[in-house]
């Protein structure tokens, strides 16, 4: 199964400054990588998908790009409400997996 | 309103059977796939299979084979999850969510369905 790796673990970032996340596949997954936030008690929203395409209604600040086995997750200018889980997740190949996430905290 | 609702908490012991239902609205229920995710603290999120409404294809993780059974009810477009001869490694918070295609990522999530085994 295609292993997902997430860096960083752990991110403490200040409001305003930007945050990017990696997701490295241990084989390509193409563009079949999308990128979902998670706060606590809630479900995981999608953010991203295949690789770089936004969602209606997330704020313009996430980006992602990447193909293959490298991509990332880029939050610019970062708010309060960004603290949370970010999690990446490949259906290029079953079993779907995901990365084992990273947690932001803002300062 | 779009939406997925799933049905409440559940305790069962070892090697019991538990069955959750996750019932949707406000879209055409058979042009999208139905995923189950598994949370389980410490592990994160684990994928068990996916069902495509329309014809009942299903295709399960490996790990989850045998055990899993997904099913839906077009009449009551509703989903459901039989995961049987459980243990306590799968206590955690069970979530159905939609995805319009194979490939693409899920973008529309139940609230969730705690099960504790013990």
């Amino acid at each position: 199964e295609v292993v997902l790796t997430q860096s960083p673990d752990f991110q403490s970032v200040a409001p305003k400054e930007k945050l990017t996340i990696t997701c490295r596949a241990s084989q390509s997954v193409g563009t079949s990588l999308h990128w979902y936030q998670q706060k606590p008690g809630e479900a995981p929203k999608l953010l991203i998908k295949y690789g770089s395409q936004s969602l209606s209604g997330v704020p313009s600040r996430f980006s992602g790009s990447g193909s293959e086995t490298d991509f990332t997750l880029t939050i610019s200018s970062l708010e309060a409400e960004d603290a949370a889980m970010y999690y990446c997740h490949q259906t290029t190949d079953s079993p779907n997996t995901f990365g084992q996430g990273t947690k932001l905290e803002i300062k | 309103e779009v939406q997925l609702v799933q049905s409440g908490a559940e305790v069962r012991r070892p090697g019991e059977s538990l069955t959750i239902s996750c019932e949707t609205s406000g879209y055409t229920f058979i042009t999208y796939f139905l995923t189950w995710v598994r949370q389980v603290p410490g592990i994160g999120l684990e994928w068990l299979g996916h069902i495509n409404p329309t014809d009942s294809f299903t295709e399960y993780a490996p790990s989850f084979e045998g055990r899993v059974t997904l099913s839906v009810d077009k009449s009551t477009r509703t989903a459901f999850l039989q995961l049987s001869s459980l243990r306590a490694s799968d206590s955690g918070t069970y979530y159905c969510a939609r995805r319009d295609s194979i490939l693409t990522g899920q973008d529309l999530w139940g609230q969730g369905t705690r099960v504790t085994v013990s």
